[in-house]
């Protein structure tokens, strides 16, 4: 596609459910990267996909966040038994093959805005 | 650890002003320098990419400059119009074992009034 697409753009959801947020980098881009923007705060990363090497999962906060890359293309991060802490927006970059020292710029999606009531 | 740093924290300026963004990195070691913008609710729109070789980009009103020795990149915005109101963030890529990612600052928040 053109772009980084996130769905949904919003979700609402209750304490204790699962949610899913979808990303679908664009075409090529090997690389995929979540990030997470709390409100007020700067942005967290959160797991970093490139090809078919192991995800770096660093920056997930606890074991209720994990994360998919089906295909290398699109992605899925899942959060389990959501906690109101959790509410914040999820942004998802993709970005080209990574080369050395010639690394390529990250082209962001426009974020899911999740609310845990 | 890298940390990035970006002063003003809110700058409010009026229309048509000249201004300067700052951004301070503390591990010169970085293979590239990016300044996004972020509109209230909205994404981040990718400004300039300036690499570890280069030392300033230019795109219409804005140029980015980088000094990477001292850790210092500037976002000078020419000619400022109210629709530049957002919020800029300046991220350093830098190359771990496990492979690449942006370390951001907490970003300036920019106010151009008519």
């Amino acid at each position: 596609g053109a772009g980084v697409s996130q769905s949904p753009s919003n979700k609402v959801t209750e304490k204790g459910k699962d949610v899913e947020l979808r990303c679908d980098p664009i075409s090529g881009h090997t690389a995929l990267y979540w990030y997470r923007q709390s409100l007020g705060q700067g942005l967290e990363f959160l797991i970093y996909f490139q090809g078919n090497s192991a995800p770096d999962k660093s920056g997930l906060p606890s074991d209720r966040f994990s994360a998919e890359r089906t295909g290398g293309s699109v992605s899925t991060l899942t959060i389990q038994r959501t906690q109101q802490e959790d509410s914040a927006v999820y942004l998802c970059a993709s970005s080209r093959p990574i080369r050395g020292p010639r690394d390529y710029g990250y082209t962001f999606g426009s974020g899911t805005r999740l609310t845990v009531v | 650890k890298q940390e990035v740093t970006q002063i003003p924290a809110a700058l409010s300026v009026p229309e048509g002003e000249n201004l300067v963004l700052n951004c301070s990195f503390t591990d010169s070691a970085i293979y590239n320098l990016q300044w996004f913008r972020q509109d209230p609710g909205k994404g981040l729109t990718s400004l300039l990419l300036i690499q570890s070789s280069q030392r300033e980009q230019t795109s219409g009103r804005l140029n980015a400059s980088l000094d990477k020795s001292s850790g210092r990149s500037t976002l000078y915005i020419a000619a400022s119009q109210p629709g530049d109101s957002a919020t800029y963030l300046c991220a350093v890529q830098v190359r771990e074992t496990s492979g690449s990612r942006l370390t951001f600052g907490e970003g300036t928040q920019l106010t151009v009034n008519p």
